[in-house]
């Protein structure tokens, strides 16, 4: 079975820390992703990676940057945290073939005081 | 952009009744379509997924969707609902041109009563 893993369930911070969200997946998979997911919302991809060091904007870019130094390895980085970025943040990696299935972590409920 | 509408944030069923949850998305050219479930304080988890193979799609847990080009929808259906159903479900589409890159639609809560 895939696993992907997020470093925290719950992360409380306040307004302008430095935030690090961290995913890693177990499977071997080229490509990861970071979604905020939001009530009414749906999810919205912010960030993803097809390889080692490459990544690519999604639709909310905004306020946050990601790094992934090997390939298992996906962080997600609020550079300046803000209340606006209050929200559940999912991680989720797939194979690298076409649609292949996204497979999700179960999520980082980020709280910005 | 492509783009999906789930009609309906909540939906609520007695057990045993059918599910009827429904996508539609925007695009003329029919691209791969997905349903995934989330289950309360869990990720995401794929039901099924349509690759043209296929007009109806069975997934997991008694769900299917049919493919609809002339509707552009791609709605979930499920003959009898069950208590363990209650969840969030969630419509993706993929982008035209980079076919890894998903978008989602705002979600359906999912309630069953007894």
């Amino acid at each position: 079975d895939v696993k992907v893993t997020q470093s925290s369930r719950y992360l409380v911070k306040r307004t302008g820390e430095k935030v690090f969200l961290e995913c890693v997946q177990d499977m071997d998979h080229e490509n990861m992703f970071w979604y905020r997911q939001d009530p009414g919302l749906g999810l919205r991809l912010i960030y993803f990676s097809y390889d080692v060091k490459m990544k690519e904007k999604g639709d909310i870019p905004e306020g946050y940057s990601v790094s992934r130094e090997k390939k298992e390895r996906f962080s997600l980085i609020l550079e300046s945290a803000s209340t606006n970025q209050t929200s559940m943040y999912l991680c989720a990696s797939s194979l690298g073939g076409e649609a292949d299935t996204q497979y999700f972590g179960p999520g980082t409920r980020l709280t910005v005081l | 952009a492509q783009s999906v509408t789930q009609l309906g944030s909540h939906v609520s069923v007695s057990e045993g009744a059918l599910v009827l949850l429904r996508c539609n998305y925007s695009s003329s050219v029919p691209p791969y379509l997905f349903w995934y479930v989330q289950y309360p304080n869990q990720g995401l988890q794929l039901l099924l997924k349509y690759t043209s193979a296929a007009t109806l799609v069975k997934g997991i847990n008694g769900f299917e969707a049919e493919f609809k080009k002339s509707e552009t929808s791609f709605h979930l259906t499920k003959p009898s609902a069950h208590m363990s159903d209650a969840a969030e479900y969630f419509c993706a589409v993929s982008d035209l041109y980079n076919f890894n890159k998903f978008y989602f639609g705002s979600g359906t809560k999912l309630n069953v009563k007894p």
